[in-house]
């Protein structure tokens, strides 16, 4: 089946810094990509739909001036976290669907830890 | 009210079980139903997708979808203690690859050797 990468597992950063997760569909162009943000014993919560060579859209609520996504090509979308603090600490997943199977199943990275230090 | 309602449980059953797993739904314009299973410090994989209502089987897992009453189930049977996981249950009113999931809590499950 369609293979969704996702760059870094983890990432330790200071409070103030940047921190870039990478998305990557391996086998299948996405023209969208999905970007979720999970805390623990929680659900996957939307955070914005990543769209190839336009502007993502965001959930309520998400602050995109924070939240950079940026979807430059049919493969990849990124995720800056900008400025990061502690309370940005959480468990980031990116999914994508392939156009090309008749169903709507969504592949899903493995997920990027964020601790905020 | 949520879109989406789950009870995150914990639930903990002995091997060889079967386990129910429920979700509740608030949106009538969805029509495709999926579960995922998520282990710790990963990301979700797909278990079982179904669209508008019946059941679907593939070996031990039977997903049911009651659009009438805007329920869907999850069934395990013969749990192992490898099904020991987080269970979400994800929806989508969309076919196409544009259409955004949303999902359920969560349920934690524990299958007891």
């Amino acid at each position: 089946g369609a293979v969704v990468s996702q760059h870094p597992s983890w990432v330790i950063c200071k409070s103030g810094t940047s921190v870039k997760i990478e998305c990557r569909s391996l086998d299948f162009q996405a023209t969208t990509m999905f970007w979720y943000r999970q805390f623990p014993k929680q659900s996957l919560m939307l955070m914005a739909t990543s769209n190839e060579g336009s502007k993502a859209t965001y959930e309520q609520g998400v602050e995109k001036d924070k939240f950079l996504i940026n979807h430059a090509s049919l493969t990849l979308s990124t995720l800056t976290v900008t400025s990061a603090h502690p309370e940005d600490s959480s468990f980031y997943i990116c999914s994508a669907r392939d156009p090309g199977l008749m169903n709507t199943e969504a592949f899903f990275g493995q997920g990027t830890r964020l601790t905020v230090v | 009210q949520k879109e989406v309602e789950q009870d995150p449980g914990p639930l903990s059953v002995p091997e060889g079980a079967i386990v129910s797993l429920n979700c509740t739904y608030s949106n009538s314009a969805f029509q495709y139903f999926m579960w995922y299973r998520q282990y710790s410090r990963k990301g979700p994989e797909l278990l079982m997708y179904t669209y508008s209502s019946g059941n679907k089987e593939d070996g031990r897992f039977t997903a049911q979808v009651d659009k009438s009453s805007k329920y869907i189930s999850l069934f395990i049977r013969d749990s192992q203690p490898s099904d020991s996981a987080t269970y979400l249950c994800a929806m989508s009113a969309s076919s196409g690859n544009t259409g955004k999931l949303i999902f359920g809590q969560g349920t934690t499950l524990q299958v007891k050797p």
